[in-house]
């Protein structure tokens, strides 16, 4: 059975720390790694890795993915509140995505 | 474009009532899913379509989900009868991609309580 596991489930950091959320996977048919921030509403999408290695880099957002050992981490540096949110992991197999259960983070202000 | 149009964005029902829920997808997308999310269970897929034919329902949880897709601008996800179980919030999401395991875009979705 596909399974992402998200870590840690939740996670409270005060502003200016960084964070790093992990996300691990056993998926048939890997095609992709996403990430997706979610607030109150609908997730909304962050990167999309497909090859080892290459880092992704939005400001102060960056994820990176090892397809060895099937592992996915996200780091936040220098956090503020905005931040806070659901970091949702998700892996495309076939053509859907499955998702993990999420990290809630709180930035403390 | 207006995004992913779903509603209601909240629903309120009792057991036994039929509860139907919609979605526009952004236009030109080919691909559609339904997803649900709780706190036990996170993000689950029920059903996708690609080209308003389903594709994969092994998600949907029992026969009395259906979802249907009869153009490319309009899907609806049914319960009937619904159970208090079923409280969740419904999202749909679309995608462009020939391979849909890139990104989706997703509505803001329709919040279901069952009393």
């Amino acid at each position: 059975e596909d399974k992402v596991v998200q870590s840690p489930l939740s996670l409270v950091v005060h502003e200016g720390d960084t964070v790093t959320l992990n996300c691990s996977y056993e998926v048939t048919n890997f095609r992709s790694l996403l990430w997706y921030k979610q607030e109150k509403k609908a997730p909304t999408f962050l990167f999309m890795l497909t090859s080892s290695g290459i880092e992704k880099k939005s400001g102060r957002l960056s994820s990176i993915l090892d397809k060895k050992e099937l592992f996915s981490i996200l780091n936040i540096t220098a956090t503020q509140t905005g931040d806070s949110a659901i970091y949702l992991c998700a892996v495309g197999r076939g053509n859907k995505l499955v998702f993990g259960a999420g990290t809630i983070l709180r930035v403390k202000s | 474009d207006a995004g992913v149009i779903q509603s209601p964005r909240h629903e309120v029902t009792e057991m036994g009532q039929e509860v139907t829920l919609r979605c526009k997808p952004i236009s030109g997308h080919d691909y559609l899913f339904w997803y649900r999310q709780t706190m036990m269970r996170g993000l689950e897929l029920l059903i996708y379509f690609n080209n308003n034919v389903p594709i994969d329902d092994s998600g949907m949880p029992e026969d009395r989900f259906s979802a249907k897709m009869p153009n490319a601008s309009f899907s609806t996800l049914k319960i009937q009868p619904s159970e208090p179980r079923d409280s969740a919030v419904y999202f749909c999401a679309s995608s462009f991609r020939a391979e849909a395991s890139g990104e989706l875009f997703f509505g803001e979705g329709s919040r279901l309580t069952v009393l």
